[in-house]
């Protein structure tokens, strides 16, 4: 089948940047989706991209899409502890919404 | 408007005890599916619904049925529970099976003994 992978885990520096991978495999995904989840609740979007584009910016959200190398990351700037949380990277194409397992970001003060 | 709403939260059952988890969207989404989620995995799709009287099975869907009488209720049945099912639930609803947002529910914990 199909998959989407991420790393597990990422620890930051309160005020640094954070910089999330995801990679996959499905050629035809069209849409492509960075969600949050924080403890004990369920995933917020934060932001989506269309496999047509190669950025995407919301704030202190970067999105950067490489669909050539099937590689989509998510940048964070001025990260707070507020953002510590599990993000998860989704895309959706000709098949049902895929996520990857999640990695979970840890900001510290 | 609520949202996603699911029941309950926390569930313990017996291996071979059957329960329904209840999920419900005030949305008017068409779209509505169930995933679970184990540690160090993404979600998987379990069931979902592209409208009333529609369902089809996802990635995992043994062990489980769900109906679709309504647009706002989609409820997942766990016919004989086994400790393989311990895993978080999520329901979510979307206007369209892709290319739109999916609003989650707060999900429910379950655990099989």
């Amino acid at each position: 089948g199909e998959d989407v992978e991420q790393s597990l885990f990422l620890s930051v520096r309160e005020g640094d940047s954070s910089v999330i991978n995801c990679t996959y495999t499905d050629s035809s995904s069209t849409y492509l989706y960075w969600y949050k989840q924080e403890p004990g609740a369920g995933l917020q979007l934060l932001t989506y991209i269309f496999s047509n584009m190669d950025m995407k910016q919301d704030q202190r959200l970067t999105v950067l899409l490489n669909k050539k190398d099937k590689h989509l990351s998510l940048r964070i700037a001025d990260t707070q502890t507020g953002d510590s949380a599990i993000y998860f990277c989704a895309e959706t194409g000709n098949n049902d919404m895929r996520f990857g397992a999640g990695t979970r970001l840890t900001v510290k003060p | 408007n609520a949202g996603v709403t699911q029941t309950p939260k926390f569930q313990v059952l017996k291996t071979g005890q059957s329960m329904t988890l209840q999920c419900a969207q005030d949305m008017n989404h068409e779209y509505m599916s169930w995933y679970r989620q184990d540690p160090g995995m993404g979600l998987r799709l379990i069931h979902y619904s592209v409208g009333a009287g529609i369902t089809d099975q996802g990635e995992v869907p043994n062990g489980y049925n769900v109906s679709r009488s309504t647009t706002e209720d989609f409820p997942l049945r766990l016919l004989s529970a086994a400790p393989s099912q311990t895993s978080v639930y999520f329901c979510a609803s979307s206007y369209s099976q892709r290319g739109y947002e999916q609003y989650f529910g707060p999900g429910t914990r379950l655990t099989v003994t």
